[in-house]
């Protein structure tokens, strides 16, 4: 089945401790793409990468990092986990002749 | 301003009722244009995407008017579930990076 996997689908952490939340697509697709949502705003891109190895930010991108080493990964890096960073992340991908992105389940990540 | 503005509802419909959503948004360049939908606390699916002329899809139409920078979506026959969120997104760029609005609740009852 194609999809996009992330994980975990649930995660408390306090601050300052580094996480990582990995995704993954069995798609072959080029483009990748990192989102926040938060009441009122929407999604927010966070990063995004058009191939292996070529990333850029986003809209919000102060206090993550990604790498994309391979193609159908695309983690997503916390290194000094926030208060402000408590919301719910959805990584997605999108084919070159694709019309739109198909989402992971999301994350939805509380730091205290 | 908001790049993608949308009325946040809830719009409150019975079953069978025709319900319109709206959405403007600011960029110009704006090159490709969907609707998503987006059940509580699930993930953003393609609803459909929206062209120039007009498309539909069963029960959904939508709309397109570049010169006004304006995008719609009608739903015919309401059905309990298209009970969600839709979302008005636009594309720009050679990486087609998505610009979200806030997104409108539809609640249809009984």
């Amino acid at each position: 089945e194609a999809q996009v996997t992330q994980n975990p689908r649930y995660l408390i952490t306090v601050t300052g401790k580094k996480l990582t939340v990995t995704c993954s697509q069995n798609m072959n697709h080029e483009y990748m793409s990192w989102y926040r949502q938060d009441p009122g705003l929407g999604l927010r891109q966070i990063y995004y990468s058009m191939n292996v190895e070529v990333t850029d930010k986003g809209d919000v991108p102060e206090g993550y990092k990604v790498s994309r080493k391979e193609k159908r990964n695309f983690p997503l890096i916390l290194e000094s986990p926030s208060p402000n960073q408590t919301s719910l992340y959805f990584c997605a991908s999108k084919g070159r002749t694709n019309y739109g992105y198909t989402f992971g389940s999301g994350t939805r990540l509380t730091v205290v | 301003r908001k790049e993608v503005e949308q009325d946040p509802g809830p719009f409150n419909v019975p079953e069978g009722a025709t319900v319109a959503f709206n959405c403007t948004y600011s960029n110009s360049a704006s090159q490709s244009f969907f609707w998503y939908r987006q059940d509580c606390r699930k993930e953003p699916k393609l609803l459909m995407s929206v062209y120039s002329s007009g498309n539909e899809d069963g029960r959904f139409t939508a709309q397109l008017n570049r010169a006004s920078q304006y995008i719609s979506l009608l739903i015919r026959d309401s059905k309990l579930s298209d009970s969600a969120t839709y979302l008005c997104v636009v594309s720009s760029g050679g990486y087609n990076k998505l610009i979200f609005g806030a997104g409108t609740r539809l609640a249809v009852h009984p």
